[in-house]
């Protein structure tokens, strides 16, 4: 299993473009989250969806919307990139039911100048 | 929605020391609080969890504590060795299930040779 791969590993942008970061996971998980990780911050979640066809905002959904069409891909589209979309983001999976651990992609590292 | 402090930001221990990181939260409706190693650079990683029902748990040389009534949680970590150095986030679920964890601003541990 590859589990959670996230595409690409690092993206410059401009201010104003748009782009779509890639999350795929082969666990066959319903859950799937997106998170930004700034410094001295945390993780904040962006999206999460609970299944095909389902998603839903997270605490900083601002700027960011989501689509999940299969069980296995969770993309993250930001539609005019600012400076303050400079982060490091992750997704993550994890199976259905309220203990279960999240696993987590390696990460996208995105600046926008 | 869910609040999770972390303390302390930073710590420095000596190895074969123990480090002790802890965490507060505000729902009394989470259930699920598990805890991720961050090495620089990598993707978060679940070092240990607890679920409600439980009050302490144990892995070697990593345990955690949650005390629900006081709505907190601790990290111990005994015996400490430099590759322990990392950084650490507590999380809770909130009323939600694992797959929109609120995380902690993270606890950047250095452990001394």
């Amino acid at each position: 299993n590859a589990g959670v791969t996230q595409t690409p590993k690092f993206q410059v942008l401009k201010t104003g473009q748009s782009m779509t970061l890639q999350c795929a996971q082969d666990m066959n998980h319903e859950y799937m989250s997106w998170y930004r990780q700034d410094p001295g911050m945390g993780l904040r979640l962006i999206h999460y969806s609970v299944g095909a066809g389902i998603t839903d905002q997270g605490e900083v959904p601002n700027g960011y919307n989501v689509s999940r069409s299969t069980t296995e891909d969770f993309p993250l589209r930001l539609l005019s990139a600012a400076p303050s979309q400079t982060s490091v983001y992750f997704c993550a999976s994890t199976s259905s039911g309220v203990w279960n651990e999240q696993f987590f992609g390696p990460g996208t590292r995105l600046t926008v100048l | 929605g869910e609040n999770v402090e972390q303390h302390p930001s930073t710590l420095s221990v000596q190895e074969g020391d123990s480090a002790v990181i802890k965490c507060t939260y505000s729902d009394s409706a989470s259930n699920y609080f598990p805890w991720y190693k961050q090495e620089l650079g990598k993707r978060p990683q679940l070092i240990i969890d607890i679920r409600s029902n439980v009050g302490e748990k144990k892995d070697q040389r990593i345990a955690v504590t949650l005390n629900k009534t006081a709505k907190h949680f601790s990290l111990h970590i005994t015996e400490t060795q430099p590759e322990d150095s990392a950084v650490y986030f507590c999380a809770a679920s909130g009323a939600g299930g694992s797959e929109k964890l609120v995380f902690g601003k993270g606890t950047k541990l250095t452990v001394n040779p």
